[in-house]
């Protein structure tokens, strides 16, 4: 059973286009993650939802919105897409104690053309 | 605030030899320390993590690493290198404690080559 799924794995559209990418996590975690990582593989954190609550929310685009419609799941909208949003989207969930560790999807790879 | 600095973007050892991987941390408060591994056009996978147990931990695949307060420092290291250890290796701190949504702040990472 995957703990952390993502749909899709790839994901190739063209500028201007809006998408999502979907995250659902088995695991009974209460707090989920989105992450990006850019071309030099760096990975940085853009959101973070806990019980459906947005806790964090890092200087991203207002085009890129989280949405939890409970808390096994967090989609990301992305709204007019741009060259520059071309990257790996991770998904992450953590228990509420940290300690436990923080279990990955196996990533969105999307491409703007 | 936190930060994680990995010294070395690339580490080529050969197959057999010894790895090291540095990583040392900044943080304001007591940390929970990760190291995390990706192979190609893959996701990211636990090695192993201190939160504040034993200062030495053992993960999978061989790997350990020990967790020192006055260097600031939790370096990866393995006896002996394979092939198959040819990755991409990350380094990530926390904020120690429960509750609250903290993500991971990741370091830059490092490519490990392994060397026939």
């Amino acid at each position: 059973d995957t703990a952390v799924s993502q749909t899709p794995k790839y994901l190739v559209t063209q500028m201007g286009n809006d998408k999502s990418i979907k995250c659902e996590q088995n695991l009974g975690h209460d707090t989920m993650y989105w992450y990006k990582q850019d071309s030099k593989k760096f990975l940085k954190i853009m959101f973070s939802y806990n019980n459906k609550e947005l806790i964090i929310n890092e200087t991203v685009p207002n085009r890129f919105s989280p949405k939890s419609p409970d808390k096994a799941h967090l989609n990301l909208h992305i709204n007019s897409l741009e060259l520059g949003d071309s990257a790996v989207y991770f998904c992450a969930s953590s228990d509420r104690d940290r300690a436990v560790g923080y279990t990955f999807g196996s990533g969105t790879r999307l491409t703007v053309v | 605030a936190q930060s994680v600095t990995q010294l070395g973007s690339h580490v080529s050892v050969s197959e057999g030899a010894l790895v090291l991987l540095r990583c040392n941390y900044s943080s304001s408060v007591p940390p929970y320390l990760f190291w995390y591994v990706q192979y190609p056009n893959q996701g990211l996978q636990l090695l192993l993590k201190y939160t504040s147990a034993a200062t030495l931990v053992k993960g999978i695949n061989g790997f350990e690493a020990e967790f020192k307060k006055s260097e600031t420092s939790f370096h990866l290291t393995k006896p002996s290198a394979h092939m198959s250890d040819a990755a991409e290796y990350f380094c990530a701190v926390t904020a120690e404690g429960g509750g609250g949504a903290d993500g991971l702040t990741f370091g830059k990472g490092t490519h490990l080559i392994i060397q026939p």
